[in-house]
C-alpha cells in the first residue's frame, strides 16, 4: 500500500528565501508525481506534474524533481513571496489512484 | 477548456439525515472521477473513484456511497449521516495523468 510523507509539516520563512519541500513515497512503481497548492478553505490547484519518465519540471519560480528509485520528490521555490503562503501537497499516481501526503503548511513573512 | 463544478459549497446537516453532493465536469469525455475527504488537520483520503459510467471503486469502508449516472457526473451520498462524516469533500477528475479539483464542499454534521 502506497504511503506518502511530506516533511516538514510546517515552515515559516522570511520573504525572499529559497526553500525546499520534501515528499517521499514507499512504492516506486508510480506513473506520475504531482504537486498542488491549497489555500485555506479552497480546493487544490495543480502546480506541477512530473511524469515517471521525467526527472524534473519547472514553472516560473517553482521547480519539482523526481527520483523514483529513492522514492523522493522535492519542490523548490525560489525567492519566496508572501503570496506563496499556502499548504503544499504532493500526490503519487498509481493505477487510477492518486495518494496524497499530509502537506507542508508554508508561511512566508513580509 | 475543462471545468469542474461541485455543489453545494457548504452544508450543515443533523445526524441521521441523508446526504447528496454532486460534481460535474465539462469539456472532456470519459474522465476518471474521484471523491476525496479532508478532515480537519489531516491529509486527503481517497473515498471513491470511477473510470466509467456505473463503475465505482470504494477505497475505505464507510457510511458513504458514490454513483456515476452519466459520463461526467459523480454523486456522493449517504442514507444516514454520522458525526464523523464531517469534513471537506473534494471532487476531482483526470484523463489519466494530471488531476484537477473542484472547489470543495464543507459538510458539518451536528
Amino acid at each position: 500500500k502506497q504511503e506518502v510523507t511530506q516533511i516538514p509539516a510546517a515552515l515559516s520563512v522570511p520573504e525572499g528565501e529559497n526553500l525546499v519541500l520534501n515528499c517521499s513515497f514507499t512504492d516506486s512503481a508510480i506513473y506520475n508525481l504531482q504537486w498542488f497548492r491549497q489555500d485555506p478553505g479552497k480546493g487544490l490547484t495543480s502546480l506541477l506534474l512530473i511524469q515517471s519518465s521525467q526527472r524534473e519540471q519547472t514553472s516560473g519560480r517553482l521547480n519539482a524533481s523526481l527520483d523514483k528509485s529513492s522514492g523522493r520528490s522535492t519542490l523548490y521555490i525560489a525567492a519566496s513571496q508572501p503570496g506563496d503562503s499556502a499548504t503544499y501537497l504532493c500526490a503519487s499516481e498509481g493505477t487510477y489512484k492518486y495518494i496524497f501526503g499530509t502537506g507542508t503548511r508554508l508561511k512566508v513573512l513580509a | 477548456s475543462q471545468t469542474i463544478h461541485q455543489w453545494p459549497a457548504t452544508l450543515v446537516q443533523p445526524v441521521g439525515s441523508p446526504l447528496s453532493l454532486e460534481c460535474t465536469v465539462e469539456g472532456t469525455s470519459n474522465p476518471n472521477l474521484y471523491w476525496y475527504r479532508q478532515a480537519a488537520g489531516r491529509g486527503l483520503q481517497l473515498l471513491f473513484y470511477s473510470v466509467g459510467i456505473g463503475q465505482i471503486s470504494s477505497e475505505v469502508p464507510q457510511n458513504l456511497s458514490a454513483s456515476r449516472p452519466q459520463d461526467r457526473q459523480f454523486i456522493l451520498s449517504s442514507k444516514k449521516l454520522l458525526l464523523s462524516d464531517s469534513g471537506f469533500y473534494l471532487c476531482a477528475w483526470s484523463e489519466g495523468q494530471e488531476l484537477f479539483f473542484g472547489e470543495g464542499s464543507r459538510l458539518t454534521v451536528l
